[in-house]
């Protein structure tokens, strides 16, 4: 089975810092993604990337920067923490799109409150 | 562009009792579709897709849905829901060549 890990489950900052959150996947996929999830609104596309030192911006992208360094590695940066900025943060990642029908696999998520 | 919509925040079910969850779809060309269920305090997991073919699909846990190009519908059904079944369900449409686009979920709640 894929697994997709995320660094922290919970995780308290003060607005203002600056606030690294990673994401691990362990099946060599080329696809890795971040999102937020809020309640009413769904999942909301951060940034996605789909090769090492790539990256392409979602639909939510500012206040956020991404790295990856690493095909297995993806790490979600958020340069200067807002209040606005507590949410549930989902890491997934999927093989590359041959036809489009490639299921992505999430992390367990990470609660993050800015205080 | 593509989206998706699911009309029902909240669907409660009788155990044992058939279920459905509501998707409906808009999108430019053939539509893939997903369907993901979030357990509390846990990352969405995938249960099933619809890229061509048989209208119903089958997936995880006895769930299916049916697409119905006419209604432009993907709606979640299962015959007899579980109170295991109780979480969040989420209607993907892909877009792009990467990308998901995400219904705003719709909370199942099976009463025993």
């Amino acid at each position: 089975d894929v697994k997709v890990t995320q660094s922290s489950r919970y995780l308290v900052k003060r607005t203002g810092e600056k606030v690294f959150l990673e994401c691990v996947q362990d099946m060599d996929h080329e696809n890795m993604f971040w999102y937020r999830q809020d309640p009413g609104l769904g999942l909301r596309l951060i940034y996605f990337s789909y090769d090492v030192k790539m990256k392409e911006k979602g639909d939510i992208p500012e206040g956020y920067s991404v790295s990856r360094e690493k095909k297995e590695r993806f790490s979600l940066i958020l340069e200067s923490a807002s209040t606005n900025q507590t949410s549930m943060y989902l890491c997934a990642s999927s093989l590359i799109e041959v036809r489009g029908n490639q299921p992505q696999h999430f992390g367990d998520g990470t609660r993050l409150s800015i205080l | 562009a593509q989206s998706v919509a699911q009309p029902e925040d909240q669907v409660n079910v009788a155990e044992g009792n058939p279920l459905t969850v509501k998707c409906t779809y808009s999108v430019s060309g053939n539509p893939y579709l997903f369907w993901y269920v979030q357990y509390p305090n846990r990352g969405l997991q995938f249960l099933l897709k619809y890229i061509t073919g048989d209208n119903l699909v089958k997936g995880s846990y006895g769930f299916e849905a049916e697409f119905n190009k006419s209604q432009t519908s993907f709606h979640l059904k299962k015959p007899s829901a579980l109170v295991s079944d109780s979480a969040l369900y989420f209607c993907a449409v892909k877009t792009g060549a990467n990308n998901l686009f995400f219904g705003t979920g719709t909370r199942l709640t099976v009463i025993p």
